[in-house]
Formats: C-alpha cells, structure tokens, sequence
C-alpha cells in the first residue's frame, strides 16, 4: 500500500485479555517507531526497530508489553493481560532510516480496555 | 524537565491573525528537529523541518536557536483550517522525542 496500515483500527477487549496490534510500514522504510496516546495526551514512545533489531525498547511502559519485527517489515506490537490504563490509540510510523527523515503515522489502532 | 516542551495552549486566534508557538529541548546533541501537525483524532503528519538558517513554507516560518535549545514556529495571515494541534518534534539519537503539543483554534 502507499501508505503505513495498522489493524485493527478498533479493538475493545476485556481487562485480562491479550490484544496483538499490527504495523504494515511503507515498503522500503528500515525504520519503524510505536508510540502511544492517551486522550488528550501527547505521544508517548513505546519502541522503534532499525530493520528486525530494537535498539530502544526503554518506552515500554512493562513487561507485559512486546514487539517483534520480522523481514524487515510487518511488526507486532502485543499487550499481555490488559489493563484498563492501557487503553489508548497506539500509532506505528515508519521512515527511510532511523532518527533523520519524515515520520510516516498509520491512522493508529484505537484500544479500549473494559 | 521534560525533553520537548511547548507552550501550553490553547490559542484562540481570529482568522487573518498572526500567531507563533515557542518550544524548548533538553537534549544539545539533537540534530533534527520539526513541526507536525495532528487534526482531531486523526494521525500526525509532517508540516515543515526546521533548518539552523530558518526555513519558511508559504504562511510558516520556522526558527532554531541552537544556542537557546529553541525552535519557533510562526503562522501568518491564519486560515480557519490550520485549527490543529501542533507538535514539535526532536530527535534523540536514532529516536523521536514528541513534545505535548499546542492546540490552535482559528475563529471566524
């Protein structure tokens, strides 16, 4: 696609439950970033990949949350147990390389945790 | 102190105002530095780089001031449609650091 496609768009779940969230970049960008934003709140960084490796996970908020990244492409972004603070819009954007260029934003993925 | 701020906003502005937004960084070695834009429950996207020489784009001028660890961002002759909220943008290393963002209500 031209563009950084996240799913699902919404996801409501219960307090417990697991939710995987997924990051399509835009083909032939390295990098790929995860930030997370709470209603009325500023951007908060999870974690960014440099192709398959994550240099900077220190924005993961606990263990309960993962990422992985695999061919350099698709990543997922996984919450363990929810928690009802965990409800927010997770955005993913992408960029050529890491730290220099334009950061490209999905739409995110909207969660809310009952 | 955080590592982005900005200023606090809201800025309620009439159409045809001039309006300018201040930001300040922690981090000296950041080499990169932006202004995005986000709509109401929409995505950030890109509205201009920030050069050391200033840079402008039509009605946006954009400043640094290294020495100060500032980054301004000045809108003319404001349109109804740059109600956003604005968001300066540093780089930490390979990272991205957000700062909270502004919100700009233009009025008719």
């Amino acid at each position: 696609g031209a563009g950084v496609s996240q799913s699902p768009s919404n996801k409501v779940t219960e307090k417990g439950k697991d939710v995987e969230l997924r990051c399509d970049p835009i083909s032939g960008h390295t990098a790929l970033y995860w930030y997370r934003q709470s209603l009325g709140q500023g951007l908060e960084f999870l974690i960014y990949f440099q192709g398959n490796s994550a240099p900077d996970k220190s924005g993961l908020p606990s263990d309960r949350f993962s990422a992985e990244r695999t061919g350099g492409s698709v990543s997922t972004l996984t919450i363990q147990r929810t928690q009802q603070e965990d409800s927010a819009v997770y955005l993913c954007a992408s960029s050529l390389g890491a730290g220099g260029g334009e950061l490209f934003f999905g739409e995110g993925s909207r969660l809310t945790v009952l | 102190r955080k590592e982005v701020e900005q200023d606090p906003g809201p800025f309620n502005v009439p159409e045809g105002a001039t309006v300018a937004f201040n930001c300040t960084y922690s981090n000296s070695a950041s080499q990169s530095f932006f202004w995005y834009r986000q709509d109401c429950r929409k995505e950030p996207k890109l509205l201009m780089s920030v050069y050391s020489s200033g840079n402008e784009d039509g009605r946006f001028t954009a400043q640094l001031n290294r020495a100060s660890q500032y980054i301004s961002l000045l809108i003319r002759d404001s349109k109804l449609s740059d109600s956003a909220t604005y968001l300066c943008v540093v780089n930490k290393g390979q990272n991205f650091v957000f700062g909270p963002g502004t919100r700009l209500s233009v009025l008719p």
